[in-house]
Formats: structure tokens, C-alpha cells, sequence
């Protein structure tokens, strides 16, 4: 499969600060990634999607100045989490598709785990 | 009704057995339909596509499609420990644009 990863794989910070979570495709190029959020025991959220050189699109209820998103190269997406408060600690999850004959396959990143104190 | 439905189990099977895991999904137009594998903690990987009615086999694996009835299932032959973990069906609606996630079933492979 392709490979995406992310950068931090673990942050704790404190409330009030931003944090950015990078997320690359090593092997492929993606013009569109995906953002997602999973709470403990719960599935996977997106929270939006993140288009090479225009503005992301986002999930309803998703505060998109709480939640920037740039996608700045073909192989780059960030996602910062601006004024951090416990209630966005989550586990974020990247993903990108790779086209696979007639059917598009979406592969995640490891995650970043996110800790706000 | 939501958009992905599975039994969160958890299902346990004994080592070597067959594990049955099954998907309905609401979106009469999805084309593309996923099994993700999900460790505790970790991501989701990937571990079999489908879009065609019938069956798709992949080593141990094999999804089956049926577009009629809107179910999707996973076969796990000769269940091993290491396959103990939740799996996440996954559907692409929303015109193709969306993947939607099941809340997974949990797997348990026992000794």
C-alpha cells in the first residue's frame, strides 16, 4: 500500500497553546487528504478535507479557524489545532487516496495523539 | 439509521476457526466498500477493497459484496491471536467523495 506518515506521533500541551500536525505521502503524490478525529472507543470522524492549493472543506460542526488546514504541496497537509483546550484532546488521523484501477483506495497515517492539559 | 452499521461484539473465535464479520450500509448508490483493520491505539490498514457483487479473496481474507441487500462482509480463515482487533467497515458515499466509517467490531481470537 501507499505510505503516509505523520509528524508529531504524540504531543501534551497546554491549553491555550496551537499545535500543528503534518502529514505527508511519501510515495505518491495527493492532491486531496483527509483529516480525521477518533474519541476512545468511538469510530472515525472526518473532520475535512484538504484540497492542494485551495481551501479545505469542512464537516458540519467543525470550527474551521479552530481547525486550519493547509495544503500547501502535493505531498504535504497540516492541521493546526489553534488555543488547544482539553476537550480537542483526540487522536487525529491523516489519510490520502491512491487510485487503484477503478476503485480509490485511502490509506491513514499513524496518528497523532493529542494531550491538552 | 445510520449510514454504516456493524455489531460492535465482540466476537470471539477460537484459533483456527473462521471469523464472520458483517456491514450494512443505507447509501443505495455507494460503488466502493472497505474492510480497515484498527489495533488499539493505532491506525486504521487497509486490508481489503471491493466493488463488485460476489467475492474477493486476498489470502485469508475474503470481502463479499452483495449491492442488493446493501451488506458487506469480511471472512478471517484460519483465525490466528494476531488478528484480534477492531474492524472498520467503510463505505464511499456521498457521490464518491466521502468515506464513512462503521463503529467496527471487535475481534477476539482465542487461544
Amino acid at each position: 500500500g501507499a505510505v503516509v506518515s505523520q509528524h508529531p506521533s504524540r504531543v501534551i500541551c497546554k491549553s491555550g497553546t496551537s499545535v500543528k500536525i503534518e502529514c505527508r505521502s511519501l510515495d505518491f503524490q495527493a492532491t486531496t487528504m483527509f483529516w480525521y478525529r477518533q474519541f476512545p472507543k468511538q469510530s472515525l470522524m472526518l473532520m475535512a478535507t484538504s484540497n492542494e492549493g485551495s481551501k479545505a472543506t469542512y464537516e458540519q460542526g467543525v470550527e474551521k479557524d479552530k481547525f486550519l488546514i493547509n495544503h500547501a504541496s502535493l505531498t504535504l497537509s497540516t492541521l493546526t489545532v489553534t488555543s488547544a483546550h482539553p476537550e480537542d484532546s483526540s487522536f487525529y488521523i491523516c489519510s490520502a487516496r491512491v487510485p487503484r484501477g477503478v476503485i480509490n483506495e485511502q490509506f491513514f497515517g499513524p496518528g497523532t495523539r493529542l494531550t491538552v492539559l | 439509521q445510520k449510514e454504516v452499521e456493524q455489531n460492535s461484539g465482540p466476537l470471539s473465535v477460537p484459533e483456527g476457526a473462521i471469523a464472520s464479520l458483517n456491514c450494512t450500509y443505507s447509501d443505495r448508490v455507494s460503488q466502493s466498500f472497505f474492510w480497515y483493520r484498527q489495533y488499539s491505539g493505532k491506525s486504521p490498514e487497509l486490508i481489503m477493497s471491493i466493488y463488485s457483487n460476489g467475492d474477493k479473496e486476498d489470502g485469508r481474507f475474503t470481502a463479499q459484496l452483495n449491492k442488493a441487500s446493501q451488506y458487506v462482509s469480511l471472512l478471517i480463515r484460519d483465525s490466528q491471536p494476531s488478528d484480534s482487533a477492531t474492524y472498520l467497515c467503510a463505505v464511499l458515499t456521498g457521490g464518491g467523495n466521502k468515506l464513512t466509517f462503521g463503529t467496527g467490531t471487535q475481534l477476539k481470537v482465542e487461544l
